[in-house]
């Protein structure tokens, strides 16, 4: 069965600093990758998504992601953290060749930007 | 550009009481899903609707019913509410049900159950 794991339900960074979010997952076969981000009273919104080709996988805001195989591990990171960036953050997974119905959300890792 | 408009935003009822949450999305996709969010769980799917005139189980289903009404619109009920059901309910929708397909979120419904 597949899962996915966040490590740190909240990070916190100084403005400027690197972002570093990371999601672990476990399945059979390399899955589909999503990470997702929720602003205060606001649903999910998709930041970037690992399919299939280019490991490093660029998103909205200047995030980016990069899938590992070997670690089974797809972590986001930002080079420079901006007070506009603090939300909860999902990572998600999904089995190949199956239904969205099937996507398994993580925990989420809350982010709060310091000045 | 509304996306997915989600109604009410907030509900306050009592137990026993029943109640419908509204969905509509105006983005013409095919397949709709209800989630609840509860506080370091993540979102659980309810039910949802691969297409017009389609309703299945999620992961959590008890308690609660679906309609699909027409393409646009996902509607979820809570015949007799429980304080168990206090939680953020998510309505979503994607163009197909593919699992490489991202979803679109509404803003939620924060409800609770006394």
């Amino acid at each position: 069965a597949q899962s996915v794991t966040q490590l740190g339900s909240h990070v916190s960074v100084s403005e400027g600093a690197l972002v570093l979010l990371r999601c672990n997952y476990s399945s059979s076969v390399p899955p589909y990758l999503f990470w997702y981000v929720q602003y205060p009273n606001q649903g999910l919104q998709l930041l970037l998504k690992y399919t299939t080709g280019a490991t490093l996988v660029k998103g909205i805001n200047g995030f980016e992601a990069e899938f590992k195989k070997s670690e089974t591990s797809f972590h986001l990171t930002k080079p420079s953290a901006h007070m506009s960036d603090a939300a909860e953050y999902f990572c998600a997974v999904s089995e190949r060749y199956s239904s969205a119905s099937k996507i398994i959300f993580g925990s989420g890792t809350r982010l709060s930007i310091r000045p | 550009n509304a996306g997915v408009t989600q109604t009410p935003k907030f509900q306050v009822l009592k137990t026993g009481q029943s109640m419908t949450l509204q969905c509509a999305q105006d983005m013409n996709h095919n397949s709709m899903y209800w989630y609840r969010q509860d506080p370091g769980m993540g979102l659980r799917l309810i039910y949802y609707s691969a297409s017009e005139g389609t309703t299945d189980k999620g992961e959590v289903p008890n308690g609660y019913n679906v309609s699909r009404l027409n393409k646009r619109e996902f509607s979820l009920r809570l015949e007799s509410a429980a304080p168990s059901q206090t939680s953020v309910y998510f309505c979503a929708s994607s163009e197909g049900v593919y699992s490489n397909q991202p979803q679109h979120f509404g803003d939620g419904t924060r409800l609770s159950i006394l």
